[in-house]
């Protein structure tokens, strides 16, 4: 199985912050990765796939990138409605496995 | 627009059984995979099974090993509904169950869309 390595669990930002978030699969994964967010409550939002595709209607202010084993997702400007948790998930072989979360909290 | 709902959920005895469903509208269902991922309460997401698009060539199920043996997926194509049929429920089970559409024909994929989930709790 490919293990998803998501840092840091859990962090916390100001409005207008930048935020980053790593995700490191156990093995190669080329680009098959995509980001979530998810709110307490809610079912996760898909914002990245391909690594770094946004998802149509997703703000500019969310960034991906990274392709192999090491990946980074950024919030260039963190807006209130951010707050949440934000998931990687590997899509290159089965089983299908995600990221343990990042909580992003308001400082 | 792409919906999602899911139902069938509820508590159910160890051992017991379910069939939770998951209603789709606003695309072509039989063209896309579908997959559903549960979240324990207070964890985070875990793949469950997926199952591909099914033009009537495919159609193919994969599951994940802790649930393997123990549940089915299926698709009733003229319906737009998914299915999973859970037999030999464990405390472990116990999670919100989402199903999502895969953003192609095959299970190796994002979920572009998820429902709104449906709690299933296994407790005597």
């Amino acid at each position: 199985d490919i293990q998803m390595t998501q840092s840091p669990s859990s962090l916390s930002a100001s409005v207008g912050d930048r935020v980053s978030i790593t995700c490191q699969a156990s093995q190669d994964i080329t680009n098959y990765l995509s980001w979530y967010q998810q709110k307490p409550g809610k079912a996760p939002k898909l914002l990245i796939y391909d690594a770094s595709v946004l998802e149509t209607g997703v703000p500019s202010r969310f960034r991906g990138s990274g392709s192999g084993t090491d990946f980074s997702f950024t919030i260039s400007s963190v807006q209130p409605e951010d707050f949440a948790t934000y998931y990687c998930q590997q899509y290159d072989s089965l089983p299908l496995t995600f990221g343990g979360g990042t909580k992003v909290d308001v400082k | 627009e792409v919906q999602l709902l899911e139902s069938g959920g509820g508590m159910v005895q160890p051992g017991g059984s379910l069939r939770l469903s998951c209603a789709a509208s606003g695309f072509t269902f039989s063209s896309y995979a579908m997959t559903w991922v549960r979240q324990a309460p207070g964890k985070g997401l875990e793949w469950v099974s997926s199952i591909n698009g099914d033009d009537g060539s495919d159609g193919r199920a994969y599951y994940a090993d802790p649930v393997r043996g123990r549940i089915t997926i299926s698709r009733d194509n003229p319906k737009n509904t998914l299915y999973l049929q859970m037999n030999s429920l464990r405390v472990e089970d116990t999670a919100v169950y989402y199903c999502g559409k895969s953003g192609s024909y095959y299970y190796n994929n994002w979920l572009d869309s998820w429902g709104q989930g449906t709690p299933v709790t296994v407790s005597s």
